[in-house]
């Protein structure tokens, strides 16, 4: 079945970009009727929707993260990517990287499978 | 943004119990809701969309209601492995999307 896997560095420094790799396995990447997401969570923290990308390419991002955030899909390596940039001690948290349910058109919707996530800290 | 607060933050329970956790949105989402469980050390698993479609696997002890701007999760028999934590996610308006603070269901 269809699995998802973060990999990435573990630490990064503040004012750095952090960058991080969603490989999907199991499953085409390119599938209609899905975007790919990273949801991202504080320690003892909620749940924070970073931005989606379908597999043509069309991005939503949230705003709260002021222009910060790149994410890129590469449908020869079945993988997608975040970049977030400027990174502060705010941004340590667990990421996950998750398949949502949508429309190339531009419908989010729910997210039906989710990676295991991987814990970035930000520390000099 | 779409503010969506959960109620209550947490709550003791015992094996058997009947729960049930609110999500109120801060403006009608219709029915463009879901709920999620999360246990400790793991990934948010997916088990209600569209505020009342259980995914599939999910047991049946769990479901969902509402529409508009207030939503109820119910787990009818609470089980050992209910434990966790439950959030709910609105995808009627974005960006951004939203998730709500959490409910967390610990053993009384």
């Amino acid at each position: 079945q269809l699995q998802l896997q973060e990999s990435g560095p573990g630490l990064v420094k503040p004012s750095e970009t952090l960058s991080l790799t969603c490989t999907v396995s199991g499953g085409s990447i390119s599938s209609s009727g899905f975007y790919w997401g990273w949801i991202r969570q504080p320690p003892g923290k909620g749940l924070e929707w970073i931005g989606s990308i379908y597999y043509s390419g069309s991005t939503y991002y949230n705003p709260s993260l002021n222009g910060r955030v790149t994410i890129s899909v590469d449908t020869s390596k079945n993988e997608f990517s975040l970049k977030l940039s400027s990174v502060t001690a705010a941004d340590t948290a667990v990421y996950y990287c998750a398949r949502q349910k949508g429309y190339s058109s531009g419908g989010l919707w729910y997210f039906d499978l989710w990676g295991r996530g991987t814990l970035v800290t930000v520390s000099s | 943004a779409i503010r969506m607060t959960q109620s209550p933050s947490s709550l003791s329970a015992s094996t058997g119990d009947r729960v049930t956790i609110t999500c109120q949105a801060s403006q009608d989402i219709s029915s463009y809701l879901a709920w999620y469980q999360q246990k400790p050390g793991k990934a948010p698993k997916l088990l209600i969309y569209a505020a009342s479609t259980l995914q599939g696997g999910v047991p049946s002890r769990f479901s969902g209601s509402g529409s508009g701007t207030n939503f109820t999760l119910t787990i009818s028999c609470l089980q050992s492995e209910d434990f966790a934590t439950y959030y709910c996610q609105q995808y009627y308006s974005y960006p951004p999307l939203t998730f709500g603070g959490g409910t967390k269901v610990e053993i009384k």
